[in-house]
């Protein structure tokens, strides 16, 4: 069966960097894009950015750009978020999820990671 | 990119339809048919309820039922139960290949 499973809770230091992981397994890695998403305490979800496993091409949200980087592993079926630069506004659970290829949608999410950033 | 308008919450009662809407622009919602929405329990991972505005995905209840008109989405329940007390996002992709949430709206079966 499809699953995604995220690297544990962290904790960092204010500007400090953050790396979250995502272990796809029960589909072929490189045939789905993933997705990052997150949701700080009390607030919504947030959409954070996109690559394709197949050929490692990303896309991030404006609020985001120079501070995030998105990479896989497909030899691990691995994909990562590197999150520089943090506040503690940056303090949230993070999510992967599946989409199938230009579907437009998320099908299967990651357990999420709760980061939080704190001196 | 600014977050679609939801309702922050809805109630109903048992048995009962409710209606939430998502608004965004033609940026988004009304310029693409690829509204998804999402149900999710706190400290659960969301999951997906409906897709491309009315698809159901397979195991998805047919009381859960999408629509859109112009630059608003909406996601009805029909026949309301306790298990659908939770909190509903929609989702569209933007112009850019970016994706924007809703900004979520908490279902309170009463």
């Amino acid at each position: 069966q499809v699953q995604l499973v995220q690297s544990g809770a962290e904790v960092k230091m204010p500007a400090a960097s953050m790396t979250v992981s995502c272990k796809a397994s029960g589909y072929t890695f490189t045939s789905y894009y993933i997705h990052w998403v997150r949701q700080a305490p009390g607030q919504g979800l947030e959409w954070m950015g996109i690559i394709t496993p197949g050929g490692s091409t990303t896309k991030y949200t404006q609020k985001f750009q120079g501070r995030v980087t998105m990479t896989r592993d497909t030899s691990t079926s691995t994909v990562y978020m590197e999150l520089s630069s943090l506040t503690s506004e940056d303090t949230a659970v993070y999510y992967c999820a599946r989409e199938p290829p230009r579907r437009k949608y998320f099908d299967y999410w990651g357990q999420g990671t709760l980061v939080t950033v704190s001196s | 990119q600014s977050a679609l308008t939801q309702p922050a919450s809805v109630s109903g009662s048992p048995g009962q339809s409710i209606t939430i809407s998502c608004t965004g622009t033609s940026m988004d919602v009304g310029g693409y048919d690829s509204v998804s929405w999402y149900q999710h329990h706190p400290g659960k991972a969301p999951k997906l309820m409906i897709y491309d505005v009315t698809k159901r995905p397979s195991g998805v209840s047919n009381r859960f039922s999408g629509s859109k008109s112009a630059n608003t989405a909406s996601l009805t329940i029909s026949g309301l139960q306790a298990e659908d007390e939770a909190d509903y996002y929609c989702n569209s992709i933007a112009s850019g290949s970016t994706y924007v949430f809703g900004t979520g709206t908490k279902v309170t079966v009463v």
